[in-house]
C-alpha cells in the first residue's frame, strides 16, 4: 500500500511524558501536514513542511511541540510534557505542490493522556 | 481569518432519500472548497472539488456548486445509501498555492435501510 501511514495508531500515555509519532508520506509527495483533531470537531492545522523546510506552524503548537521532517521524506512530531488537553487525534496528510486542497490523509494516530 | 461553517449532525436518513449539507464559508480572496468524506475506521479522504465560482464538484453521485454570492457549497446527493453513513467535512483552501486546509467541524450522516 502507498498511501499515508501513521505509527502508532494509539498512544496511552501519563501526564508529564514525552511522546512522538511518525508519518510516512505518499513518497512523490513534497508537502506535509499535521493536524489534530478533538472529539466532535474537525481538523485543525498544526504545521506543514515543503520537503524539509517547516513552512508555517500554527499558534496551538506550543513550545512543547516540535515537528521535523529530515531529508524531506518522513516526519515526526513530538510533544513534550504532555498534557491531558493534549488528547486527541494527530493527523498527518501529504500531497503534491501541484494540487490545490488535495491532502492525502492518514488514520491518524490517537493520543490519551491520563 | 478563513472559516468554514456546515449544518451539525448526526443527519439520519432513510436509503434512497435525498441529502442535502449545508456549508457557507468566510475567506478573503478567491479559495477552493472541497468536501471530505470520512468512513468509519478510515482516513480522511477527498470526495469533490470546486476551484472557481459557479464550478459544480461532483463525485459517487454527490455534487457541490460553488456559490460566491450566498459564499456556500452545500453538498447534495438524489438518493444515498447505507454505505454513504460517513462524517463530511467541508473545507477550504486559501488561493495562492499556500494549501493551508482549513476545515468545518464535520456532518455525521446516517443512513438506515
Amino acid at each position: 500500500d502507498t498511501g499515508v501511514s501513521q505509527d502508532p495508531r494509539h498512544k496511552i500515555t501519563k501526564r508529564g511524558q514525552n511522546v512522538t509519532f511518525r508519518c510516512d508520506p505518499i513518497s512523490e509527495h513534497n508537502r506535509l501536514y499535521w493536524y489534530r483533531q478533538t472529539l466532535g470537531q474537525g481538523p485543525e492545522f498544526l504545521t506543514y513542511f515543503q520537503n524539509e523546510a517547516q513552512l508555517e506552524k500554527s499558534r496551538l503548537l506550543s513550545d512543547r511541540f516540535s515537528a521535523e521532517r529530515p531529508k524531506g521524506s518522513f516526519s515526526t512530531l513530538e510533544i513534550q510534557r504532555t498534557e491531558q488537553g493534549d488528547s486527541a487525534m494527530y493527523l498527518c496528510a501529504s500531497s503534491l505542490l501541484a494540487t490545490t486542497g488535495e491532502l492525502f490523509f492518514g488514520e491518524g494516530s490517537r493520543l490519551t493522556v491520563l | 481569518g478563513n472559516s468554514v461553517t456546515q449544518m451539525e449532525g448526526p443527519v439520519t436518513l432513510s436509503e434512497e432519500a435525498f441529502l442535502t449539507i449545508n456549508c457557507t464559508y468566510t475567506a478573503t480572496g478567491y479559495p477552493s472548497l472541497f468536501w471530505y468524506v470520512q468512513y468509519p475506521g478510515e482516513g480522511l479522504q477527498l470526495l469533490l472539488k470546486a476551484t472557481k465560482a459557479d464550478d459544480k464538484g461532483s463525485n459517487k453521485g454527490f455534487e457541490a456548486t460553488y456559490r460566491k454570492e450566498t459564499t456556500s457549497f452545500h453538498l447534495e446527493k438524489g438518493s444515498v445509501q447505507v454505505s454513504d453513513s460517513a462524517v463530511y467535512f467541508c473545507a477550504l483552501d486559501q488561493s495562492g498555492g499556500y494549501q493551508k486546509v482549513t476545515f468545518g467541524t464535520g456532518t455525521k450522516l446516517q443512513v438506515i435501510p
